[in-house]
């Protein structure tokens, strides 16, 4: 069964230092999104993009943040510098189609910033 | 955003039991709603989906009823068996013309054998 994939599982970076969270989506789908869940909270959107352009954002994604499809398999989220409260667990969906379809998550990427 | 970590709400059942978890959703123009499953360290499992213009659906041992007029979504889980134990989130979306899952607090459902 395809699977979206993200890479690493855990990643520990100091207060300040830039991070690049990895995810390969699954390869027919065309739309993408990042999501974070801070420890024991509820999934929280940050972004979706289509087309090679970001397509909707959260009060959460800000100049701090960005995304990017650097190739025809990969989707980055880049972090450019980490604060403490950007600790958290951020998934990569994806999906086929824009709306009414499920988004396939990822299994996550543990984010510890210290 | 608001805390659940310590808070999130928790149904116990036995093994064989039916279980029911209640979401309330907040915008009452979202028109597709979803429920995820997420196991401990693990992201969110798709279980079942309803569109807003359907009251029921079944699924495999699951059916997600859903109730416009107070905005409410459950989830009906059959003959609950200990795998599925895990936090159980509905998760709505608005026609924004983009897939933007918004999703509730959670709900940890804990079978015992």
């Amino acid at each position: 069964e395809p699977e979206v994939t993200q890479t690493p599982s855990h990643q520990v970076t100091q207060m300040g230092q830039e991070v690049i969270l990895r995810c390969v989506p699954i390869s027919n789908h065309l739309y993408f999104y990042w999501y974070r869940q801070i420890l024991g909270q509820k999934v929280e959107f940050l972004v979706s993009f289509y087309n090679n352009e970001i397509s909707e954002k959260s009060e959460i994604f800000d100049d701090q943040f960005s995304v990017e499809r650097p190739d025809g398999s990969n989707f980055t989220l880049k972090i450019r510098s980490t604060k403490l409260e950007d600790s958290a667990m951020y998934f990569c969906a994806s999906s086929r189609t824009g709306v009414d379809t499920e988004a396939f998550f990822g299994q996550g990427t543990r984010l510890t910033v210290v | 955003g608001e805390s659940v970590g310590l808070h999130l709400p928790t149904l116990s059942v036995q093994e064989g039991d039916n279980s029911i978890i209640n979401c309330a959703y907040s915008n009452s123009a979202s028109d597709y709603f979803i429920w995820y499953k997420q196991e401990s360290g693990k992201g969110p499992q798709f279980i079942i989906d309803i569109r807003s213009n359907m009251d029921k659906r079944q699924g495999q041992r699951v059916t997600v009823l859903l109730n416009k007029t107070v905005k409410h979504l459950s989830l009906q889980i059959a003959a609950t068996q200990p795998g599925d134990s895990a936090v159980y989130f509905c998760a709505e979306i608005y026609d924004t013309g983009f897939q933007k899952l918004v999703f509730g607090t959670g709900t940890r459902l804990l079978v015992s054998p």
